[in-house]
């Protein structure tokens, strides 16, 4: 059974990068089927995609998160990260990693079907 | 990008009875095969997102008969047939047909 699991610090100071991580069991991030996503719930609102990064080592993010966000796959290919940099308190939320699937290329990615697994998700603070 | 709005916000339901949530979005998501590019996600109480449909009317694997989707172009409905306590949570819509996927606002299903 494939699961997600997101971990990171709970606090980022602002101006600096959060950095979180999410663990994929049970399956590989190279294994040519899905995509990976990042999407985040700011406190009583709704969902926001981020980005997300394809089987073939491409990556895909919202045009305003663009310039911070930066997703990529570790060599064990298991775990896939977000760095998003400069932050706000805007940037304070629980943050969601959720496999997908869709029609990406190297060009692009045109549409993201629907996230069939999502992780628990984990709660960022950025505060002082 | 896409804007997803729905409505009702809140939805208090009697067990048993049914429940409908509408969906509209500001482009069509009718795809040239045809298919409608909309999901319904559900967020149970300090649970994560999970897919209920996808394609605006396929139910995801495990999810009960008694939920059905419906709709194509700019108008989609989520229905429940006959809600149970267990349904409680934030509905939420996407569009599918381009990226960046957006969501809409939200639907609060509460039990009378």
């Amino acid at each position: 059974q494939v699961q997600l699991q997101e971990s990171g610090p709970g606090l980022v100071r602002p101006s600096e990068t959060l950095s979180l991580i999410c663990t994929v069991s049970g399956d590989s991030i190279s294994s040519g089927t899905y995509y990976w996503g990042w999407i985040r719930q700011p406190p009583g609102k709704g969902l926001e995609w981020i980005g997300s990064l394809s089987y073939f080592g491409s990556t895909y993010y919202t045009a305003s998160l663009k310039s911070r966000a930066i997703i990529s796959v570790d060599t064990s290919k298991t775990q896939f990260s977000l760095n998003l940099g400069s932050v706000t308190a805007a940037d304070t939320g629980v943050y969601y990693c959720a496999r997908h699937t869709g029609y990406c290329d190297t060009a692009g990615c045109y549409n993201i079907w629907y996230f069939d697994l999502w992780g628990r998700g984990t709660r960022v603070t950025v505060s002082s | 990008d896409i804007v997803m709005t729905q409505s009702p916000l809140s939805l208090p339901v009697t067990p048993g009875e049914p429940a409908s949530i509408s969906c509209r979005s500001s482009q069509s998501l009718l795809h040239g095969n045809g298919y409608n590019y909309l999901d319904w996600y559900l967020q149970k109480p300090g649970q994560s997102p999970h897919l209920l449909i996808s394609f605006a009317s396929n139910r995801a694997s495990g999810v009960p008969d008694r939920f059905s989707g419906s709709g194509s172009d700019t108008d989609f409905t989520l229905k429940i047939s006959r809600v149970e306590a267990e349904d409680v949570g934030v509905y939420y819509c996407m569009q599918a047909l381009q990226t960046p996927p957006t969501f809409g606002q939200g639907t609060r299903l509460e039990i009378k």
